[in-house]
């Protein structure tokens, strides 16, 4: 299995550009969610998915779209990138909401 | 105010010390994980617990739910384990999981 898996690694955007970071599993885990860590402020959750045709806000949602077409895919949409989006993100999938948490490599986004 | 704290926020030991880690939360929770991430490395789970103790290799995770209170040890401490612990707790009206700030391990050999 190759686990949770994120594309790209990295990437640079100019302001007001738009972007799609992908996000895929293989276990089969209905829970998805992605995560933007940045320094001193820890994980914090954009977006998160119950189930295929199911999403729901998090924490810091602003700027950020997602859908849930199918059980292995979660893109996070960037609508129009601002230098505050800049950060690592990171998506994890789960069995289950509070189970073991499976986690991407992560992007690495700037926003110039 | 973030529902869970972690320390300590830095720590540096000698190849071998034993190391602790804490973390505290302020509500009932129904889960805690603790994770590691490598310098600019990916987060891995180490473990989940819901009440008393588990062991993996030299890592130990112990939860007390009365104190709200939880502790990863790494025994026998090496420069591989140098890492960033991260906390996070779930409580099932959040909705989601709720991170510490983690703490940097430094092993110096």
């Amino acid at each position: 299995n190759a686990g949770v898996t994120q594309t790209p690694k990295f990437q640079v955007l100019k302001t007001g550009q738009s972007m799609t970071l992908q996000c895929a599993q293989d276990m089969n885990h209905e829970y998805m969610s992605w995560y933007r860590q940045d320094p001193g402020m820890g994980l914090r959750l954009i977006h998160y998915s119950v189930g295929a045709g199911i999403t729901d806000q998090g924490e810091v949602p602003n700027g950020y779209n997602v859908s849930r077409s199918t059980t292995e895919d979660f893109p996070l949409r960037l609508l129009s990138a601002a230098p505050s989006q800049t950060s690592v993100y990171f998506c994890a999938s789960s069995q289950d909401r509070a189970e073991t948490q499976y986690f991407g490599p992560g992007t690495r986004l700037l926003v110039l | 105010k973030n529902e869970v704290e972690q320390s300590p926020q830095n720590l540096t030991a000698q190849e071998g010390e034993f190391i602790t880690i804490n973390c505290s939360y302020s509500v009932g929770i129904s889960a805690l994980h603790w994770l590691q991430q490598h310098p600019g490395g990916g987060i891995v789970s180490l473990f989940m617990l819901s009440s008393g103790k588990k062991k993996h290799g030299r890592l130990i995770a112990t939860i007390n739910i009365q104190e709200k209170h939880s502790s990863l040890h790494i025994t026998a401490s090496h420069p591989r384990d140098s890492a960033v612990y991260i906390c996070a707790v779930w409580e099932d009206s959040w909705g989601k999981l709720q991170f510490g700030a983690g703490t940097q391990v430094v092993v110096t050999p």
